[in-house]
């Protein structure tokens, strides 16, 4: 039963131009997302997050959006880089869960130069 | 720089030798997590404490174990690996509930 689930196992994008990578959850009862970036032989490194009373939360050059009707989000990387290249989890908590996160298997992004 | 540590980075173990892994964190953080990562999957929460409270996942089989003998460190045990139980395996802390979690590394076990 996965509850959070990232459809696209990779994408690839052009430096400079707009990476959308997606995230859909099955339980309405989750509300704090959060994403989080891993590069090859480290661990996964928190990058944003967002409650489920908001629908947009942006810093720097990423944004996330949450649609909590779809039970969807997205995060969005404007403008691309190189170095962003790694792969992408989403992850999603409940209140009833405390401190623990359901995680995503992960989207690989590729920004290519 | 505070962080959280992980030894070993790779660990080859033989079918059914107990084998044990190390997380280490200077965050001085409450909880700390234990992640089992196989290839192309989510990350699985195995368990956790919070301070001394050990929180067990329901289907955490019962060949991994856990201790934490002190606020810095956390082990796995791992008493009977079998094959299946090659994978990545990420320690994470937070200080409190809810709150961001850090990782380490990872360890890369290889189940021979």
């Amino acid at each position: 039963d996965q509850q959070v689930k990232q459809n696209s196992p990779s994408l690839s994008v052009q430096e400079g131009r707009i990476s959308i990578l997606n995230c859909d959850y099955t339980n309405s009862m989750f509300d704090y997302f959060l994403w989080y970036k891993k590069y090859p032989a480290e661990g996964p490194t928190f990058l944003i997050s967002i409650s489920s009373i908001k629908d947009k939360n942006e810093d720097g050059r990423f944004t996330v959006f949450l649609n909590k009707s779809a039970k969807h989000l997205s995060l969005h990387i404007v403008p691309s880089q190189p170095g962003d290249s790694a792969v992408y989890f989403c992850a999603a908590s409940m209140w009833e869960y405390g401190n623990k996160l359901v995680f995503g298997a992960g989207t690989i992004l590729r920004v290519k130069s | 720089d505070a962080m959280v540590i992980q030894n070993p980075r790779y660990q080859v173990t033989q079918f059914g030798k107990p084998v044990t892994l190390s997380c280490s964190q200077t965050l001085n953080h409450n909880v700390m997590y234990w992640y089992q990562q196989k290839s192309s999957q989510a990350p699985k929460l195995l368990f956790h404490y919070y301070d001394k409270d050990f929180n067990n996942e329901a289907d955490t089989p019962d060949n991994f174990q856990s201790r934490r003998p002190n606020t810095s460190f956390c082990f796995l045990d791992i008493r009977s690996p079998g094959l299946g139980d090659a994978a990545m395996y990420l320690c994470a802390t937070s200080s409190v509930s809810r709150e961001t979690q850090y990782f380490g590394p990872g360890t890369r076990l290889l189940v021979l």
